[in-house]
């Protein structure tokens, strides 16, 4: 069975730029999950898509947004970079109702 | 609100010895635990889990027990390896709020000698 998978795997942006992130979860599986993994500031949850809905957001601005498509596969948008956005962006997806989340590779975005 | 405490490294070991990562939570619900582990340059990978008080999750030679009285989920190996260096990330999410997020431990790392 094919893991989660996520594209690019790196990214160089400047700040002000806009970048899209994407994200394929596991087959059968219909949530997916959005984490940055930023240096010193650990695993932060940034958004959780259900059946094509956003079901919780954490505590990020609103630059930060995404979507789900029909067939689960989801995107990030990350409007106007800031330095501080650079980071490991992290997807995972888990079946409906379960609360086992599987991660993919990441997507390392530095914003210069 | 929730919170996951986990020791702080990083935790230097040689090969085969014991491996013991302390991992304490705060939950106000009914909280599923999580250990999950990442290798240099790689996103998180599942190691173990448990659901309810009392029960031991194990793969791959580590074990954590759900302790419902300590509040904890401490993460051991009885005999480790080169290859067990890596990152370790207790991790719970909250059943009963249904918000969806996993919240994560600070990251304990591990780097095994041999």
């Amino acid at each position: 069975e094919a893991g989660v998978t996520q594209s690019p795997t790196h990214l160089i942006k400047t700040r002000g730029q806009q970048v899209t992130l994407r994200c394929s979860p596991i087959s059968g599986h219909t949530s997916v999950y959005w984490y940055q993994q930023a240096l010193g500031l650990g695993l932060q949850f940034l958004l959780w898509y259900d059946e094509g809905e956003e079901r919780n957001r954490g505590n990020f601005p609103p630059r930060f947004s995404g979507r789900q498509f029909p067939n689960y596969s989801s995107e990030l948008n990350v409007n106007a970079l800031e330095l501080e956005d650079s980071a490991l962006y992290l997807c995972a997806s888990s079946r409906q109702g379960s609360y086992e989340q599987y991660f993919g590779p990441g997507t390392r975005l530095t914003v210069t | 609100g929730d919170s996951v405490t986990q020791m702080e490294g990083p935790v230097t070991l040689s090969e085969e010895a014991f491996l013991t990562i302390n991992c304490t939570y705060t939950a106000t619900g009914y909280p599923s635990l999580f250990w999950y582990v990442q290798y240099p340059g790689e996103g998180l990978q599942l190691l173990l889990k448990a659901t309810k008080a009392d029960d031991k999750g194990s793969n791959k030679g580590f074990e954590a027990t759900y302790r419902k009285e300590t509040t904890s989920f401490h993460l051991e190996k009885g005999s480790v390896q080169v290859s067990d260096s890596a990152v370790y990330f207790c991790a719970l999410s909250d059943r009963s709020s249904n918000t969806g997020k996993l919240i994560f431990g600070q990251g304990t790392t591990l780097q095994v000698k041999p």
